[in-house]
């Protein structure tokens, strides 16, 4: 079935420093969302895109989707501690009509001041 | 807005309990709730999906008779985790989306811990 796979597992930042999750796919996705769930809490949405080569921006955040809609990256600059957390990359799943989402297995960051 | 509220956040009982999880969309009306699991330090793995007035559809693995699912208004999905026992002890965690292709908002989640 269709899976999402992403990387890396864990990162650890110094602050200040940049980083770069990503998330891949064999096969073509129809959409990808990002969310973002701090230690002890819920997933937050924090984007969705959905065109071929989207690349949005929130703040020090930057979200990629691949030309060939098979990947996806998130960029962080200059990190904070606020952006302790664990991302989630999260796709739609192209045989449901629900809006079912399948969830890669997040990047865990640690920040270290 | 888009507020989602679970409750209750945090759940102790005896193996053989049932327990009731209610998932409220509390500014928005959720055509479609999802109810999720989600081991420490895992991902979320999507157990079933709960659509107004009509059954619930179940991912494969996932018994339907141990979590019964109800999603009586478009503001309100509960699950129950029937005859409890310490293996069905997680974070469980429910969304909720205004349609398709729309962001899923979620609860707070529960905590369930069966002794």
């Amino acid at each position: 079935g269709q899976q999402v796979m992403q990387i890396p597992q864990y990162q650890h930042v110094q602050e200040g420093e940049d980083f770069t999750t990503y998330c891949n796919s064999s096969t073509t996705l129809s959409n990808i969302q990002w969310y973002k769930q701090r230690p002890g809490g819920h997933p937050v949405f924090l984007i969705q895109l959905v065109k071929s080569g989207e690349v949005k921006k929130q703040k020090r955040l930057t979200f990629q989707f691949g030309e060939a809609k098979k990947n996806s990256s998130l960029h962080i600059t200059a990190t904070q501690t606020t952006d302790v957390g664990t991302y989630f990359c999260a796709s739609g799943r192209t045989t449901d009509s629900w809006g079912k989402l399948q969830f890669g297995a997040g990047t865990q960051v640690v920040v270290t001041p | 807005g888009a507020v989602v509220s679970q409750h209750p956040s945090r759940v102790i009982c005896k193996s053989g309990t049932s327990v009731k999880i209610e998932c409220r969309s509390l500014d928005f009306q959720a055509t479609t709730m999802f109810w999720y699991r989600q081991f420490p330090k895992q991902s979320l793995m999507l157990m079933a999906t709960s659509n107004e007035g009509s059954k619930a559809t179940y991912e494969q693995g996932v018994e339907k008779d141990k979590f019964l699912i109800n999603h009586a208004s478009l503001t309100l999905s509960t699950l129950t985790v029937t005859s409890a026992h310490p293996e069905d002890s997680s974070f469980y965690i429910c969304s909720a989306s205004s349609g398709f292709g729309q962001p899923q908002h979620f609860g707070d989640g529960t905590r369930l811990s069966i002794l």
